[in-house]
């Protein structure tokens, strides 16, 4: 059973230029949480996806936004990238139900030049 | 300020020694979860608290949340080696599944 898969693992891009980064749940999971992790700082939540809608969403700007597919997997998009996006981006994923444990991805480390 | 304080920010210990992480809200808890990450990967879950006084137990680590809800401890007993790295303590204020984190603690176990 593949727990939370992401993709790429790293990833260098410059000011200004967008990017995708891929999440697939683990099985039997229906909702995708997006965080971001700056060096030395706990998570900060991005927003949440469920049934393919943003459910909710954490104090980060419109430059961020994503997407669920029918299948659950999910992109995270970042538009017009600045230097203080560097981080390492997690997905968690869950299921909706009385214990929703959330279980993270290895994480995509975006560094901004 | 941080809604979600963990102490200490780092911590160095002697493989064989016990010790105890802390995590402080200001807030009533609606569920604590303890994470586990190496530098630069991906969390792995270790425990989830949800009631009051609920303690539970894998291996050689205890985690607690006191009766307020407001305040769980992590416990190792024995440290080992494999047990080095960034404890994160997650926790869900409002009941809304999003996960709130403290900035973690730093651990460090040597021979």
């Amino acid at each position: 059973d593949a727990g939370v898969t992401q993709s790429p693992t790293h990833l260098i891009k410059t000011r200004g230029q967008q990017v995708t980064l891929r999440c697939s749940p683990k099985s039997g999971h229906d909702t995708v949480s997006w965080y971001q992790q700056a060096l030395g700082q706990g998570p900060q939540f991005i927003f949440q996806y469920y049934e393919e809608e943003e459910r909710q969403r954490g104090n980060f700007p419109d430059r961020f936004s994503g997407h669920q597919f029918p299948n659950y997997s999910s992109e995270l998009n970042v538009n017009a990238l600045l230097l203080g996006d560097s981080a390492l981006y997690l997905c968690a994923s869950s299921w909706t139900g009385p214990e929703e444990t959330q279980y993270f991805g290895p994480g995509t480390r975006l560094l901004v030049l | 300020s941080q809604e979600l304080e963990q102490s200490p920010q780092s911590l160095i210990v002697q493989e064989g020694k016990n010790l105890t992480i802390n995590c402080t809200s200001s807030k009533t808890l609606y569920g604590l979860y303890w994470y586990k990450q190496k530098y630069g990967e991906g969390l792995i879950f270790l425990m989830m608290l949800q009631k009051g006084g609920e303690e539970k137990s894998h291996e050689k680590i205890t985690a607690k949340l006191d009766e307020k809800k407001q305040q769980s401890s992590l416990h190792i007993t024995a440290s080992q080696p494999s047990h080095a790295g960034i404890y994160l303590c997650g926790a869900d204020m409002g009941n809304t599944d999003k996960l709130i984190f403290g900035t973690g603690t730093r651990l460090q176990v040597f021979p």
